[in-house]
C-alpha cells in the first residue's frame, strides 16, 4: 500500500450507533489531518496532530473523538451523530509536523458517512 | 481574515479552450497558495503551488498567476482537455504553521 488509505470507504450509520473512521499513511509523514467536506462548501480542517500530540481542533463537537496512536495512523470515533453530520471525511498527512510553514498535503480517498 | 474566496463555482470550457479559476484571501500572513484537483471518489491531489516571492508559476499546462497587492491567485489551464473535468480547490497557508485554508471549489467541464 503506498500514500494515505482510509477504511471504511463507504458507511452508514443510525444516530445512536457508535463507529470509527481509520487512516494510515505510508509516507513517513509526522502530520496528520480530519478534514470534513460537504457538498459545495469549504474542505472544514477538523484536527491536526503533529507527531502524535493534536495541535489543533477547529471547534469539533464532542461527537467526534480523534485518536493517533502513532504517526502512522489515525482514527475519528463516532457517536451519537446527527444527519446533518453527513460527509465527506477526508484524511491527509504531511511532512512539515512544526510550526515552520504549510507543507503538501496528501489526502486519501475519503469515508463517504451517511447518518440515518 | 481566514476565508478564501473562490470563483466561479462551476465552469464549462470547450476542448482547446482556457479555463480561468479565481481565488481571493484576506490574511497577509498567507505565505503559500496551493490548487488542488479531485476526480470523483477520490481526494484532492495537490496540482501546483506557489509562494508570494513570485508572481507566477507555470508547470505543463497549468499555470498560477499570483497578485499580491491585490490578494488574489489563480489558476490558469491552457488547452484545456476532458481529461481536466474534476473540482479544483484553492487553498492558502499562514506562515510558520501547518494549516490551510480551502476555498469551496470549482466544478470545471471540459466538453469534447
Amino acid at each position: 500500500e503506498t500514500g494515505v488509505t482510509q477504511t471504511p470507504r463507504h458507511l452508514v450509520m443510525g444516530m445512536t450507533n457508535k463507529k470509527s473512521l481509520k487512516c494510515e499513511q505510508h509516507l513517513g509523514h509526522n502530520a496528520m489531518y480530519w478534514y470534513k467536506q460537504s457538498a459545495k462548501k469549504p474542505l472544514e480542517l477538523m484536527f491536526v496532530y503533529n507527531f502524535k500530540e493534536q495541535t489543533e481542533n477547529n471547534s469539533v463537537p464532542s461527537r467526534f473523538s480523534p485518536e493517533c496512536p502513532n504517526s502512522s495512523h489515525l482514527f475519528l470515533h463516532l457517536h451519537t451523530l446527527q444527519p446533518e453530520d453527513s460527509a465527506l471525511y477526508l484524511c491527509a498527512s504531511s511532512q512539515d509536523g512544526v510550526a515552520g510553514g504549510a507543507d503538501t498535503q496528501y489526502f486519501g480517498p475519503g469515508t463517504r458517512l451517511t447518518v440515518l | 481574515q481566514q476565508q478564501v474566496k473562490q470563483s466561479p463555482q462551476s465552469l464549462i470550457v470547450q476542448k482547446g479552450g482556457i479555463s480561468i479559476i479565481n481565488c481571493a484571501y484576506e490574511n497577509t500572513a498567507f505565505d503559500y497558495f496551493p490548487w488542488y484537483q479531485q476526480f470523483p471518489g477520490k481526494g484532492p491531489a495537490l496540482l501546483i503551488a506557489i509562494r508570494p516571492d513570485v508572481s507566477e508559476k507555470k508547470e505543463g499546462r497549468f499555470t498560477i498567476s499570483f497578485n499580491k497587492s491585490a490578494k488574489q491567485f489563480s489558476l490558469h489551464i491552457m488547452d484545456s482537455q476532458p481529461g481536466d473535468s474534476a473540482t479544483y480547490f484553492c487553498a492558502a497557508g499562514p506562515g510558520g504553521y501547518n494549516k490551510l485554508i480551502f476555498g469551496a471549489g470549482t466544478r470545471l467541464a471540459v466538453h469534447p
